[in-house]
C-alpha cells in the first residue's frame, strides 16, 4: 500500500466557519507534511511532522493549525479563513532512516472560502 | 537550498524521448536533485532522485553533469499521459521541499 489518502475531496467554508482536513497513510512513514497550491502556483510547504512532533512551521498564520495524533493520521484545522486561503491543500509522508526517500503525495483537498 | 530554472513549457511528439534540463548552478555537495511531475489537479509524483550519478528506473533517467550544475530528466518514449508539470528540486534537507516553477510538458500526437 503506497497511498496517501485525504478527505474531503472538495471543501466550501465560510470565513467564520471551523473545518478540517484530514490525511491517513499506512506504510509506517514517521514524517508527514501539509503543503498549499494556488491555482498554476507551485506546492508551498506549510508544516513538517517528524515522530508526531511538529519540527518545521514555515510562518504560516495560526488560523491554520496542524495536528497528528498518531503516526498514521495528519489533520489541519481550519478556522477564521480567508478568501485567499481558497487553494488545493495537498498532504505528503515519507519514510525516515534514510535521508533520501521520496515524499508521497496525497490527491488534495480543494478548498474554497466564501 | 540551491534554486533551480526550468523552461516554462516544452513540446513533445508521442512516441518520442522527452528531454526536460534543470540548472542548478549553485548546487552544494551533499544536496540530491528530484524530479516530480504533476498531472493537472492531482498531486505531485516522485519519478527519480540522484546525487552524482545517472540514474534510471521504470519511469525516467536522470542524467547529471560532472559539475552537479544542471540535470537533464528523459522520458525515453512520450505518451499523451506523461503530459504535466514537471519540478526540478535540489535539497539536502530531505524535510524541506521547495518546489520551483516547474516546465508543462505538452505530448502532442
Amino acid at each position: 500500500d503506497t497511498e496517501v489518502t485525504q478527505t474531503p475531496k472538495h471543501l466550501v467554508m465560510g470565513m467564520t466557519n471551523k473545518k478540517s482536513l484530514k490525511c491517513e497513510q499506512h506504510m509506517g512513514h514517521r514524517a508527514m507534511y501539509w503543503y498549499k497550491q494556488k491555482a498554476k502556483k507551485p506546492p508551498e510547504l506549510m508544516f513538517v511532522y517528524s515522530y508526531e512532533k511538529l519540527s518545521i512551521n514555515e510562518s504560516v498564520p495560526s488560523r491554520f493549525s496542524p495536528e497528528c495524533p498518531n503516526s498514521s493520521l495528519l489533520n489541519l484545522h481550519l478556522h477564521a479563513l480567508q478568501p485567499e486561503d481558497s487553494a488545493l491543500y495537498l498532504c505528503a509522508s515519507r519514510q525516515t532512516g534514510r535521508s533520501s526517500y521520496e515524499q508521497y503525495f496525497g490527491p488534495g483537498t480543494r478548498l474554497t472560502v466564501t | 537550498d540551491a534554486k533551480t530554472t526550468q523552461p516554462p513549457s516544452m513540446d513533445c511528439a508521442e512516441g518520442r524521448a522527452a528531454n526536460l534540463p534543470c540548472n542548478h548552478s549553485t548546487i552544494s555537495g551533499n544536496e540530491y536533485v528530484y524530479w516530480y511531475r504533476q498531472i493537472h489537479s492531482q498531486g505531485p509524483q516522485y519519478i527519480i532522485h540522484g546525487l552524482k550519478n545517472n540514474e534510471t528506473n521504470e519511469m525516467a533517467s536522470l542524467i547529471i553533469t560532472e559539475d552537479r550544475k544542471s540535470s537533464t530528466l528523459i522520458l525515453p518514449h512520450a505518451t499523451l499521459r506523461d503530459t504535466a508539470v514537471y519540478y526540478c528540486i535540489v535539497t539536502y534537507n530531505f524535510n524541506k521541499f521547495y518546489f520551483g516553477s516547474g516546465t508543462k510538458l505538452n505530448v502532442k500526437p
